[in-house]
């Protein structure tokens, strides 16, 4: 069954804190592993696909890494408006819906 | 331009009543989803419609659950006798022919019922 996993379910951070966000997947054949960005009351906003292992994105204090089974979400310097929850989800290779399947989101809480 | 939309925002029930969800996605995206986003879990796919081609309803968790896409735009969500546990926020998104990997989401609909 394709499966994703998130940790930690919730982070506190300090502003400029440094931290990193684990998605672990199995999947029957990767498509491609997303990363979104939920705030509170909206739909999830699209941050980066990755995929093949070795691959990396970058947007602002965001980084983005893809392994075989993991992909972290780096947050560098991370300010206040990095708030949100952060979910990401894959796309099995054979499926003709190209449907997205979800983790369940890393709330993330960065301090001033 | 404009991105997807939903309606209602809010929609609080009693149990056994129906209800409908709508959802207007982005001018010429042909594809369509269904999600469902229950409080501290991931999304869950619903359903999945491409132009005129069969829907995909594999995730429709039961035969309550329907839903329909008129003129291949507007797709309206039916959830008939509501039951406690279908309180969720459901997403719609869409994506084009073209582009599989992009799929914009609505703010989606806050359902409770009570």
């Amino acid at each position: 069954e394709d499966q994703v996993t998130q940790s930690p379910e919730a982070l506190r951070l300090q502003e400029g804190e440094s931290s990193s966000l684990n998605c672990s997947y199995t999947v029957s054949g990767l498509r491609g592993l997303f990363w979104y960005r939920q705030d509170p009351g909206k739909g999830p906003e699209f941050l980066f696909t990755l995929y093949s292992a070795g691959e990396e994105k970058e947007k602002e204090r965001l980084k983005a890494t893809l392994t075989k089974k993991e992909s972290f979400l780096h947050i560098t310097a991370p300010k206040p408006e990095d708030s949100a929850t952060y979910l990401c989800a894959v796309q099995a290779a054979m499926d003709s819906s190209y449907k997205l399947i979800f983790g369940s989101g890393t709330r993330l809480l960065v301090r001033p | 331009g404009a991105g997807v939309s939903q309606s209602p925002s809010n929609k609080v029930t009693e149990k056994g009543k129906d209800v409908e969800l709508r959802c207007d996605p982005i001018s010429g995206h042909t594809a369509l989803y269904w999600y469902r986003q229950s409080l501290g879990q991931g999304l869950e796919f619903l359903i999945y419609f491409q132009g005129n081609s069969a829907p995909d309803k594999s995730g429709l968790p039961s035969d309550r659950f329907s839903a329909e896409r008129t003129g291949g735009s507007v797709s309206t969500l039916t959830i008939q006798r509501t039951q406690q546990e279908d309180s969720a926020v459901y997403l719609c998104a869409s994506r084009s022919l073209d582009r599989v990997n992009e799929q914009f989401f609505g703010p989606g609909t806050r359902l409770t019922v009570l």
